[in-house]
């Protein structure tokens, strides 16, 4: 079993659509990353949190500590968020999920 | 300057040669990292340096040597690598080695070893 576990493992949705990412952990955690890579590999780190809530433009993300769980949402999606998202955990050690991959179509 | 770079892009190599990776970034973070990454996998840490000493080998081949040269600069060495060892390399970066701390990504090295 993952120590980080995403849903869904692949997404397709129009342009326009709102977007969650989910990712659950079952390790103990000091905070949480959402990464996003492109194809071709470049990785950008979005959000790191440890509580919350945190949003950056169209991207939110948040965090439950109580059900080890959060979410990555994306509002009014666009092709150019197609990539993979990346959720992982850091504590003693650092955990990634297997990734997301999102396609947006026009 | 909020970007760590790396050399080359992309690299093919025999199994019988010798090159090196390079890693840079000017942030004055003092911890550095190398993952390796194969294709619709997620990373795998290899190494960490916490300034300039390393703190993490993740059991690592001795074909990969790493080296951190200064507080901006780590390299990783490859000898003898394998087929199995193409994949793309990837080096971060933070402002510390701990939790806490965001970690900022190059945009790899492909490797193809031959």
């Amino acid at each position: 079993k993952n120590e980080v576990e995403q849903s869904p493992q692949n997404l397709t949705a129009q342009e326009g659509e709102f977007i969650t990412i989910n990712c659950s952990y079952s390790v103990g955690i000091s905070a949480l990353h959402w990464l996003q890579q492109h194809p071709g590999g470049g990785i950008v780190s979005l959000f790191m949190l440890s509580s919350g809530k945190k949003k950056h433009g169209r991207l939110i993300a948040t965090i439950n500590i109580q059900e080890k769980h959060s979410s990555l949402h994306i509002t009014a999606s666009h092709p150019r968020d197609s990539a993979v998202y990346i959720c992982a955990v850091s504590g003693n050690q650092f955990y990634f999920g297997t990734g997301t991959s999102l396609t947006v179509i026009p | 300057d909020t970007e760590v770079t790396q050399t080359p892009k992309h690299l093919v190599m025999g199994m019988t040669n010798k090159k090196s990776l390079k890693c840079e970034q000017h942030m004055g973070h003092r911890a550095m990292y190398w993952y390796k990454q194969k294709a619709k996998k997620p990373p795998e840490l290899m190494f960490v340096y916490s300034y300039e000493k390393l703190s993490i080998n993740e059991s690592v081949p001795s074909r990969f040597s790493p080296e951190c040269p200064n507080s901006s600069l780590l390299n990783l060495h490859l000898h003898a690598l394998q087929p199995e060892d193409s994949a793309l390399y990837l080096c971060a970066s933070s402002q510390e080695a701990g939790a806490l701390n965001e970690q900022f990504f190059g945009p790899g090295t492909r490797l193809t070893v031959l």
